[in-house]
Order: structure tokens, then sequence, then C-alpha cells
């Protein structure tokens, strides 16, 4: 199973950018990128996934050099509301695989 | 808002004791997965079960056991309850298909005296 590597925790300003990087050295061929956001006390809801280049939503962007031993979670203009834990994970391609969680970067937004 | 359902919300026990957890999964889906969140930490995959079938297992002892229903809900049951049991065990619901995700239940809190 591929390792990942997150910061433990990052503060941002309102209205600001935010980039969270993941280092994952030996993903798979097979593996995409995918990443979750989690809440206190909530299940992590599915934010984006990508496989490489680059993937936008609604809600954010996810950047993939081509090695694929990195990728960028980048949450444009955050508000207070992005305020939650923000896991990688490699795989995730199919509904039944199992999931294998960090410890993720813990992101607080200041008002 | 996924549509995947967990009860109870929290739940205090004592050690020894056994507990068993309930999800009922999103519409569509015929898989579940469980997984437990300690303090602080990511969440750990416990087990899989697809078509009423245990379909993979992580690194948890037999006393953590499951079973899926013919409408695909499923329960989690734990005996012999230890102390570091007590977490937040989410359940997510899936297809098989690639391209597709797993939605989380908001969790049962589970506290262990």
């Amino acid at each position: 199973l591929a390792k990942t590597t997150q910061p433990i925790s990052m503060d941002s300003y309102e209205g600001q950018e935010v980039n969270i990087t993941c280092s994952h050295n030996n993903i798979a061929t097979n593996d995409y990128i995918t990443w979750y956001q989690q809440f206190p006390s909530q299940g992590p809801r599915f934010i984006i996934q990508g496989y490489k280049t680059k993937v936008t939503n609604e809600v954010a962007s996810l950047f993939i050099p081509a090695d694929r031993k990195s990728s960028t979670l980048s949450l444009p203009r955050v508000s207070l509301s992005d305020t939650a834990v923000y896991y990688c994970l490699p795989g995730g391609f199919c509904g039944n695989e199992k999931l294998t969680f960090g410890t993720g970067t813990r992101l607080t937004i200041i008002p | 808002e996924t549509g995947v359902t967990q009860s109870p919300t929290h739940l205090i026990k004592t050690r020894g004791q056994q507990v068993t957890l309930r999800c009922s999964s999103q519409s569509g889906h015929n898989t579940v997965s469980w997984y437990q969140q300690a303090l602080g930490q990511g969440p750990q995959f416990i087990f899989q079960y697809y078509r009423e079938e245990e379909n993979g297992r992580g690194n948890f002892p037999p006393r953590f056991s499951g079973l899926q229903f013919p409408n695909y809900s499923s329960e989690l049951n734990v005996n012999a309850l230890e102390l570091d049991d007590s977490a937040l065990y989410l359940c997510a619901s899936s297809s098989t298909r690639v391209g597709d995700t797993q939605y989380f239940g908001p969790g049962t809190r589970l506290t262990v005296l």
C-alpha cells in the first residue's frame, strides 16, 4: 500500500487560496488519488479525485505532476466552513476499495 | 446528506460487554465498509461486506464481526469490549463500479468505560 505524507496542520485566512500537498512516493500504476474532507464527529466526504495533470470541480482543484509521486489539493477563496481535516488517499477508483487513511491535514481558517 | 444512516449516534458500554452498531446504505449500493476512527487519527478499515459476504478485512481481531442483510444494510458487532475500542465507528456504502466513491455515514461514537 502506498504510504502518504501530509502536513499535520495548516492555518489560513479567509478569502485566501489554500494548497495542501501530499506525497505518495510508491503509488501504484493503477491508483488514482482521492481527497476527502472530514468535519468533527462526521464521516469523511469525497472532495475530488484524479489520475494525472489537473482536475477541477465546483469546490477544489487537484494538481498531479507527471511522476505522480505527489499531489496538491487547492481550495480557492477559503471560508470558515472549510475548517476541517483533509485526507489524501491513493486508490479509491472503484467503489469497493478498502480505503487507507493517514492522519490527514488539519486546516484551520482564521477570520 | 449522503443517504447513509447509522444508529445509535452515541453509546456507552463497559469493558467486557458486547455492542451492535447498525448502518443503512444508500439506495443502489451493494457494498458496505466499516471503519474505526480513534481520536486524532484517520479512519482504519475494519472489514467490507458485498452481497452479504465478507469481502476483505483489516487488522482487527475476530471479536469484531459483521453482517450484511439482503437489503444491503449492515451490522458491526464487537464482543468483549476493551477500553481501546472507544472510537467513532463509520460505515460507508458504495457500488463496485469503476469511478464510484464511498459515501460515509455520520458515525456512531462508542465509549467504553
